[in-house]
């Protein structure tokens, strides 16, 4: 167990739905990320919240809307979604300050499949 | 441009035999380096790191190695056991957006441990 935890592990859903995944982490951090994890791809940085402000948005298609409550919680709601957008989506939390360089710990990840 | 990237795909050992991963990086900027194992089914899991001003740092079993002439980052795994068979990823530390530092992951190489 790393201290982040993302719900739900797996998930079906068509091109017309509507779904959200969250991700909570335990370790009292203050920046939050979304990658994504395509086979035979290096990881993807999506987005990045820093105390609950996005500071990094990396080109990601609206289709893809994060949200982060508090520095303990982030989502990633999906809507109209590919099946090129089928892969594994990973969560990760740092302690983010200036100057510092920081490790990130990662969630098990969801595994998407776009149908 | 800038890319972190791996020289092997695919390492093949016997178990008990010593194992290295190589990384190659391009960015001479970049200040701090992290190795993650990924198994099946689960996140990266932070293994070892080390900071541009170290050449070699050591944990249970693991040692990195920094080359920062050649730009070039290795991982050895002492006594490689089954357990040990995963895919290694190395990342490197840029700065991103606002504050925050933004890895950048290779490819991966899938490690596989013969018994």
């Amino acid at each position: 167990e790393t201290g982040v935890t993302q719900t739900p592990r797996h998930l079906v859903m068509g091109m017309t739905n509507k779904k959200s995944l969250k991700c909570e982490q335990h370790l009292g951090h203050n920046a939050m990320y979304w990658y994504k994890q395509s086979a035979k791809k290096p990881l993807e940085l999506m987005f990045v919240y820093n105390f609950k402000e996005q500071t990094e948005n990396n080109s990601v298609p609206s289709r893809f809307s994060p949200e982060c409550p508090n520095s303990s919680h982030l989502f990633l709601h999906l809507h109209t979604l590919q099946p090129e957008d089928s892969a594994l989506y990973l969560c990760a939390s740092s302690q983010a300050s200036p100057g510092a360089q920081e490790t990130q710990y990662f969630g098990p990840g969801t595994r998407l499949l776009v149908l | 441009g800038e890319s972190v990237g791996l020289h092997l795909p695919t390492l093949s050992v016997q178990e008990g035999d010593n194992s290295i991963i190589n990384c190659a990086y391009s960015n001479s900027a970049s200040d701090y380096f992290i190795w993650y194992k990924q198994e099946s089914g689960k996140g990266p899991q932070f293994i070892i790191d080390i900071r541009s001003n170290m050449d070699k740092r050591q944990g249970q079993r693991v040692t990195v190695l920094l080359n920062k002439t050649v730009k070039h980052l290795s991982l050895q795994i002492a006594a490689t056991q089954p357990g040990d068979s995963a895919v290694y990823f190395c990342a490197e530390n840029m700065i991103g957006g606002g504050s925050n530092y933004k890895l950048t992951f290779g490819k991966g190489t899938l490690l596989t441990v013969n018994p």
